[in-house]
């Protein structure tokens, strides 16, 4: 099966500047790498998703790089901000999410004002 | 609806006691998923369901864990027999054909 290694476990940066969390998956039949964040006491919520058609996504200060002959992606936020402040974990699936999603364990990002 | 539903939010039980989840799905959605998050924030898998048809269940412990999605009702996870390591919150998603899985907010079980 599918396994999905996340580093770092966990991440401070200062306000403002720029976090990079990475990502590799094993099964080169992985096709759908969704972002969720999860805030203390809530359910994860999706930030961003690439496909494996797409090297790269952007959504305001929010990124996805992919590289499909490493198997690894990568989720980059700029200008972070105190409300960044969350845990976020990558995912990977084979048949764009509907045979559900492998999750890493998690990079705990904290935002240093 | 337009979010995943779950409750209870909370749930107390005795060692051995039967634990009931629910969740209803943004109406729309084929497929549902249930997910056992534990303290170290890692995420099972339990099971899927396609409408009303399980799609994969290899992540369930089928001793004492079931689950149903029934047309028209809230779907469920039913743990029998609970025990202190089935201590977690239970997270249920949905997620129209092929996309995007949105997730409820999570039923906190504490088994004591």
């Amino acid at each position: 099966g599918e396994n999905v290694e996340q580093h770092p476990s966990t991440l401070s940066v200062q306000e403002g500047d720029s976090a990079v969390i990475k990502c590799t998956y094993s099964d080169s039949a992985s096709n759908y790498f969704p972002w969720y964040k999860q805030e203390l006491g809530k359910g994860p919520q999706l930030i961003i998703d690439i496909r494996s058609n797409v090297g790269e996504k952007k959504d305001q200060r929010i990124a996805v790089t992919l590289n499909k002959t490493a198997k690894h992606f990568s989720l980059h936020i700029t200008e972070t901000q105190p409300e960044d402040s969350a845990v976020y974990f990558c995912a990977a699936s084979q048949r764009g999410g509907a045979d559900g999603l492998t999750f890493g364990k998690g990079t705990h990002l904290i935002i240093q004002p | 609806g337009e979010e995943v539903a779950q409750t209870p939010k909370h749930l107390v039980r005795g060692e051995g006691q039967k634990a009931k989840l629910y969740c209803a799905p943004i109406k729309g959605h084929s497929y549902v998923f249930w997910y056992q998050q534990v303290l170290k924030n890692e995420f099972k898998f339990l099971i899927s369901f396609q409408n009303e048809n399980v799609f994969d269940e290899t992540g369930m412990p089928k001793e004492r864990f079931s689950a149903k999605c029934l047309p028209n009702s809230p779907c469920s996870l039913e743990i029998q027999a609970t025990k202190l390591e089935d201590s977690a919150v239970y997270f249920c998603a949905s997620s129209p054909a092929g996309g995007k899985l949105f997730f409820g907010s999570g039923t906190q079980l504490s088994v004591l």
